[in-house]
């Protein structure tokens, strides 16, 4: 089956640091790329949709400056959590998908604001 | 909105029993319903999917049926494994191929 890998799998970063993290289809080209947060014991919630060479479509609730998300090419996106605080300790699952095909999803990264 | 509702609470029970995880969605349209498992430490993995009423999705022994009248995908093995521990999503997908999950249950099975 088609792979997705994240990194990092963990980080801690300070509060008021910015962090990122990578997003790869490892084999194959992904058009659509999707982010997601999961809490603990909580569903996964899509934090935003982001087709390779276009801006990333967010959902409603989640801030566009706060979390940035690049999508520049087939097999890379990233999200970037600009000025972070504790309140973005989560855990942040990626996916990515061929045209409307199915999503693989990696294996998370947890995120650690102190 | 979409939405998706699970049952609430893990579910735990021995080797060899029958497992039932129930789900039920809103949605507009006729979404395609989808059951996802992950394991310890790994990242989500399709477990089985139904794209139309009435579809019954299979793997591994385990089945659910898309029924449009109760709004409902319900999740069943009929002889669980100590490895079939772990947490397993209901899910649905709008026609922009948005995913929305219910909440999960954690299953563990006892030898």
């Amino acid at each position: 089956g088609a792979v997705v890998s994240q990194h990092p799998s963990w980080v801690i970063c300070k509060s008021g640091t910015s962090v990122k993290i990578e997003c790869r289809s490892l084999d194959f080209q992904a058009t659509t790329m999707f982010w997601y947060r999961q809490f603990p014991k909580q569903s996964l919630m899509l934090m935003a949709t982001s087709n390779e060479g276009s801006k990333a479509t967010y959902e409603q609730g989640v801030e566009k400056d706060k979390f940035l998300i690049n999508h520049a090419s087939l097999t890379l996106s990233t999200l970037t959590v600009t000025s972070a605080h504790p309140e973005d300790s989560s855990f942040y699952i990626c996916s990515a998908s061929l045209r409307s095909y199915e999503q693989y999803f990696g294996p998370g990264t947890r995120l650690t604001v102190t | 909105g979409n939405s998706v509702t699970q049952m609430e609470g893990p579910v735990t029970l021995s080797e060899e029993a029958f497992l039932t995880i129930n789900c039920t969605y809103t949605a507009t349209g006729y979404p395609s319903l989808f059951w996802y498992v992950q394991y310890p430490g790994e990242g989500l993995q399709l477990l089985l999917k139904a794209t139309k009423a009435d579809d019954k999705g299979s793997n591994k022994g385990f089945e659910a049926t898309y029924r449009k009248e109760t709004t409902s995908f319900h999740l069943e093995k009929g002889s669980v494994q100590v490895s079939d521990s772990a947490v397993y999503f209901c899910a649905l997908r709008d026609g922009n191929n948005r995913l929305a999950f219910g909440k999960g249950n954690q299953v563990v099975v006892i030898p």
